[in-house]
């Protein structure tokens, strides 16, 4: 079965900053690969996607992520963070059967102190 | 806005009862998913619909069904609610089915049960 584990339940970084939050994945194939972002109050915003190709992908609002095989990693990152960015972030991994459904990872809630 | 549509965004209702959250998915988009997200259990996949028909099938509770109907908008009905059972349920939708396809999600029905 497939599962994603984010480390880091909380996380606290000044504005500017780089940040670097942390998603390891388990799946038997090659994993289709997510990072959403949740907002308070909001739905969940796709930041980036991996499918295949390129390790290192490129997202919406600055933010990018690297997949590495033999990690079994999708770490997303963004070199200056903005005090815009606090909300909390999901990594999650996509089955290719028949259905698409997502297996999400627990979470990470970004604060950003001025 | 992502374009998909859920309503209500707030309920509140007591134990026992029964409710229908409804979503209308982006236009264009066939496939719909519904997702459970708790305080406890975190973000989990209830089920998959596409083109009317069931796609695929999470941890959905038998007291939980839903639907997709002709004109592709889902809903997804609760019976015997139970206290545990309150929640941010999302909707998502995607233009096809199949694995790795990107799903764009509404903002949520938060329903509390008293």
């Amino acid at each position: 079965a497939q599962s994603v584990t984010q480390p880091d339940i909380h996380i606290t970084v000044s504005e500017g900053a780089s940040l670097e939050l942390r998603c390891n994945y388990s799946y038997g194939a090659t994993p289709y690969l997510f990072w959403y972002v949740q907002s308070p109050g909001q739905g969940l915003q796709l930041l980036l996607k991996y499918f295949s190709g390129d390790t290192l992908v490129q997202g919406i609002k600055g933010f990018e992520a690297e997949f590495k095989r033999s990690q079994s990693s999708f770490n997303l990152r963004k070199p200056s963070v903005h005090w815009s960015d606090a909300a909390e972030y999901f990594c999650a991994v996509g089955s290719n059967n028949a259905g698409n459904m997502l297996t999400f990872g627990g979470g990470t809630r970004l604060m950003v102190k001025p | 806005d992502s374009g998909v549509t859920q309503t209500p965004k707030h309920l509140i209702t007591a134990t026992g009862q029964r409710v229908t959250l409804r979503c209308s998915p982006r236009s264009g988009d066939l496939s719909v998913y519904w997702y459970q997200q708790s305080l406890d259990q975190g973000l989990q996949f209830l089920i998959q619909y596409y083109n009317g028909e069931e796609r695929a099938k999470g941890n959905i509770l038998e007291r939980f069904s839903a639907q997709q109907f002709p004109d592709l908008h889902s809903e997804l009905n609760l019976s015997s609610l139970e206290l545990g059972d309150s929640a941010l349920y999302f909707c998502a939708s995607s233009v096809a089915p199949g694995g790795g396809t990107e799903a764009f999600f509404g903002q949520g029905t938060r329903l509390t049960v008293v």
